[in-house]
């Protein structure tokens, strides 16, 4: 059975600070991995993916990558309360799947 | 450019009922998904088209059917819906390419009593 691993939180983060998601894999095989954010009764949408070792910088988010020890994590750098939301972890399997976390969600306090 | 779009966008059914879910991209999108959202859980696939004319089943498909109608749309039936199929239905497309980009509809909240 594939399972991805996040901690529910919430996770609360003063605005302005930096807010950090993790995320760990149990399929060694996965070699893409996409963050999504859902805000609440919402459907989600696509932050990043990255697929590389090591850090990708997106405006205010950096995803990282360690295959070796199978986690990946977000950061939101400047949090600001509308970053408020639940975060998705979804490695791709392959053969058009991805396997989805239950998602961290993050509160950013003003 | 819509993206993809879901109706109904609420439904209460009894037990037993059968209902269609409808759901379309304008994104010209080779692959298309069905999931479900239950609370505190991930999103769970229930069945997947690669292609226009194919479909597969995902990791909880009873109970479900699919139809890839053409290459815009994919409808999800419920047969004979059960209060364990309550749940919020989420339609997705993609280019079908790797890594591949999932965008998904606005969803559709599903009760069973």
């Amino acid at each position: 059975q594939k399972e991805v691993e996040q901690n529910s939180g919430p996770l609360s983060v003063p605005e302005g600070a930096i807010a950090s998601l993790n995320c760990t894999y149990s399929d060694r095989g996965s070699q893409s991995f996409f963050w999504y954010r859902q805000y609440s009764g919402k459907s989600p949408e696509l932050i990043m993916f990255i697929y590389s070792n090591g850090d990708k910088e997106d405006g205010r988010f950096t995803a990282q990558l360690n295959k070796a020890s199978q986690y990946v994590s977000l950061l939101i750098r400047d949090s600001q309360p509308s970053d408020s939301a639940t975060y998705l972890c979804a490695p791709y399997e392959g053969n058009y799947q991805l396997i989805w976390g239950a998602g961290t969600k993050l509160i950013i306090k003003p | 450019n819509a993206g993809v779009t879901q109706t109904p966008k609420f439904q209460v059914l009894k037990t037993g009922q059968s209902m269609t879910l409808q759901c379309a991209q304008d994104m010209n999108h080779n692959s298309m998904y069905w999931y479900r959202q239950d609370p505190g859980m991930g999103l769970r696939l229930i069945y997947y088209s690669a292609s226009e004319g194919t479909t597969d089943k995902g990791e909880v498909p009873n109970g479900y059917n699919v139809s890839r109608l053409n290459k815009r749309e994919f409808s999800l039936r419920l047969e004979s819906a059960a209060p364990s199929q309550t749940s919020v239905y989420f339609c997705a497309s993609s280019e079908g390419n790797t890594p591949d980009t999932q965008y998904f509809g606005p969803g559709t909240r599903l009760t069973v009593l």
